[in-house]
């Protein structure tokens, strides 16, 4: 079973909507990490959290350490937000494990 | 924020011949680099974490004699793949750990390269 779970593995939505990606872990963490990979396969570190919510622009993060579980939330989206999201978790040492991703299609 | 640059960022080879790709953190010094693979629409996998000055640590199933790693320098690591074959095409990412100086420690991803071995 992989340390890390995402759902839903693809998203597609209309241009406006408010979308939810959700991820679970099994294992104690320093940190819980939300990454965006775009098509051409470069990565973005999008927010770092040990607790609780995090905000940057319409992207909102929250993360429940007695649940081990994060949400990533984009508010409005809009098709340049497509690509694939990444949770990852890191524990001592800084070596992430990550999820599968989450691959998001936003429909104008 | 800070910059990972990995060169190449793509490159085709013939099976047998060795590829090098280096990572090198632009503003930032970095002790720890780490490698990733990635195949196509799976997760990144970590293959090892390279520390300056010293022999990396391999993930468990990867190669060390096949996938050579230098980290010679607080700025730069390299990956070599020796006597490559298809099966070693793949998407290769690697990421630098900025100790800051604060409170958590930042990694940032480089933009990735992609190999392709006929």
């Amino acid at each position: 079973k992989n340390e890390v779970e995402q759902s839903p593995q693809n998203l597609t939505a209309q241009e406006g909507e408010f979308i939810t990606i959700n991820c679970s872990y099994s294992v104690g963490i320093s940190a819980l990490h939300w990454l965006q990979q775009h098509p051409g396969g470069g990565i973005v570190s999008l927010f770092m959290l040990s607790s609780g919510k995090k905000k940057h622009g319409r992207l909102i993060a929250t993360i429940n350490i007695q649940e081990k579980h994060s949400s990533l939330h984009i508010t409005a989206s809009h098709p340049r937000d497509s690509a694939v999201y990444i949770c990852a978790v890191s524990k001592t040492g800084n070596q992430f494990y990550f999820g599968t991703g989450t691959s998001l299609t936003v429909i104008p | 924020g800070a910059v990972v640059s990995q060169h190449p960022s793509w490159v085709i080879c013939k099976s047998g011949t060795s590829v090098k790709i280096e990572c090198r953190s632009l503003d930032f010094q970095a002790t720890t680099m780490f490698w990733y693979r990635q195949f196509p629409k799976q997760s990144l996998m970590l293959m090892a974490t390279s520390n300056e000055g010293s022999k990396a640590t391999y993930e468990q199933g990867v190669e060390k004699d096949k996938f050579l790693i230098n980290h010679a320098s607080l700025t730069l690591s390299t990956l070599t793949v020796t006597s490559a074959h298809p099966e070693d095409s793949s998407f290769y990412i690697c990421s630098a750990l900025d100790r800051g100086g604060g409170p958590t420690d930042t990694q940032y991803f480089g933009p990735g390269t992609r190999l392709t071995v006929l």
